[in-house]
């Protein structure tokens, strides 16, 4: 069945550039039924969309990251990634991958499923 | 961006209780909302979409319903392996949001 994993540093230092990459198994990221987001959660804290990418390269950001946040995707490699600059303290996170459901009812973005098992990332210098 | 805002926000029941968690939305949102569940640990697990549509593989002691801007998820006859955090998510409006989250804990 279809699985995703996020790699990348675990330590980021305040004002450097976080990267990470979830790569894609089982399936293809170049199915059109689906976007791909990157979804993160706070320590103790609540879910927050982070954005989304089409395998064309179509993206959707939070409006709330969206200056900071770069999502790309190689489908010769069956990944995508997110990039985010300027972290600080409150980028420190558990981040996910995830497939998310698209053009159900001509709604681009729906529900996501299935999720990668999360990755730490803690900034700090 | 639409709120979701979930009561409550922590509760406390047994095994075989049956359990009723809320979401409201700060303006309508059709049927777009899916509800999951998160163990210690673990990633959010999708257990309804479209409101009150099961995913394949739920137990059927799962169910959601509502409309509009008033969702519920229920859990009919809790289980053990049932206790975790349920969060609301809905996806009729940019950005994608998810309400605060709803921790069952045993008592």
């Amino acid at each position: 069945q279809l699985q995703l994993q996020e790699s990348g540093p675990g330590l980021v230092k305040p004002s450097e550039t976080l990267s990470l990459t979830c790569t894609v198994s089982g399936g293809s990221i170049s199915s059109s039924s689906y976007y791909w987001g990157w979804i993160r959660q706070p320590p103790g804290k609540g879910l927050e969309w982070i954005g989304s990418i089409y395998y064309s390269g179509s993206t959707y950001y939070n409006p709330s990251l969206k200056s900071r946040v770069t999502i790309s995707v190689d489908t010769s490699k069956n990944q995508f990634s997110l990039k985010l600059s300027s972290v600080t303290a409150a980028d420190t996170a558990v981040y996910y991958c995830a497939r998310c459901i698209t053009m159900v009812r001509g709604v681009i973005l729906n529900w996501f499923d299935p999720w990668g098992q999360g990755t730490l990332v803690t900034v700090s210098s | 961006a639409i709120q979701l805002t979930q009561s409550p926000s922590s509760l406390s029941a047994s095994v075989g209780d049956r359990v009723t968690i809320t979401c409201r939305a700060s303006q309508g949102i059709s049927s777009a909302l899916a509800w999951y569940q998160q163990k210690p640990g673990k990633a959010p697990k999708l257990l309804i979409y479209d409101a009150s549509s099961l995913e394949s593989g739920v137990p059927s002691r799962f169910s959601g319903s509502g409309s509009g801007t008033d969702f519920t998820l229920t859990i009919s006859s809790l289980q053990p392996e049932d206790f975790a955090t349920y969060y609301c998510q809905q996806f009729n409006n940019y950005p994608v949001t998810f309400g605060g989250g709803t921790k069952v804990e045993i008592k």
